[in-house]
């Protein structure tokens, strides 16, 4: 009953290396998002995704793609990191038809940009 | 966009005591959820609220859909050391855009 996969779980980064967060649910849910969380901010969300083939851009998208190109997977790429990413990392997948209602997380990834 | 005001942003409580938090809102939301989340783990969803006045309990947890949808609140009562974690209000509204918008939280900490 693995739920939502999230890897790695810590990440040191270089400013300017590009590498992608991982997320996997085996729950066959058909939204996926992403989320940051920073101190007193709360979730914020950064991309997300209604079903394969389909993303949008969240709250916060600037400087992450992502792609779904199968139900399971929604990884998160960071195209050149910046400090200001430094950050941890929520993937979240739930029950479609109503929305990112009651939302499954993953255990999160610490991410250092140094 | 819409916000979520979360308070208190901080409680000290000791051990036995009932706990209160709210969330209001700016704009309307059809759905009011509320998670709790532990050092080093993700958000768990607690109570999932779908109507404008529901009230939802779950063990010692109480929440309730404020009537006006723009607010939410959670009770907790006869607090225990395992209730110690951050708790976050977040709200969905169906016709909008399909996101979720989280409060900022509130950290409970409970005194020996």
């Amino acid at each position: 009953n693995a739920g939502v996969t999230q890897t790695p779980k810590f990440q040191v980064l270089k400013t300017g290396q590009s590498m992608t967060l991982q997320c996997a649910q085996d729950m066959n849910h058909e939204y996926m998002s992403w989320y940051r969380q920073d101190p007193g901010m709360g979730l914020r969300l950064i991309h997300y995704s209604v079903g394969a083939g389909i993303t949008d851009q969240g709250e916060v998208p600037n400087g992450y793609n992502v792609s779904r190109s199968t139900t399971e997977d929604f990884p998160l790429r960071l195209l050149s990191a910046a400090p200001s990413q430094t950050s941890v990392y929520f993937c979240a997948s739930s029950y479609s038809g109503q929305g990112p209602t009651e939302a499954f997380f993953g255990q999160g990834t610490r991410l250092t940009v140094v | 966009g819409q916000q979520l005001n979360q308070s208190p942003q901080s409680m000290f409580i000791q051990e036995g005591e009932d706990v209160s938090m709210n969330c209001t809102s700016s704009s309307i939301f059809n759905t009011w959820l509320w998670y709790k989340q532990e050092p080093g783990e993700g958000p768990v969803l607690l109570i999932a609220l779908y109507k404008a006045g529901e009230l939802t309990s779950n063990g010692r947890l109480t929440a309730q859909f404020g009537i006006t949808r723009k607010d939410s609140f959670l009770n907790i009562s006869a607090s225990i050391p395992s209730d110690v974690g951050i708790y976050f209000c977040a709200g969905f509204t169906y016709f909008g855009n399909e996101k979720l918008t989280f409060g900022t939280g509130t950290r409970l900490t409970i005194i020996p």
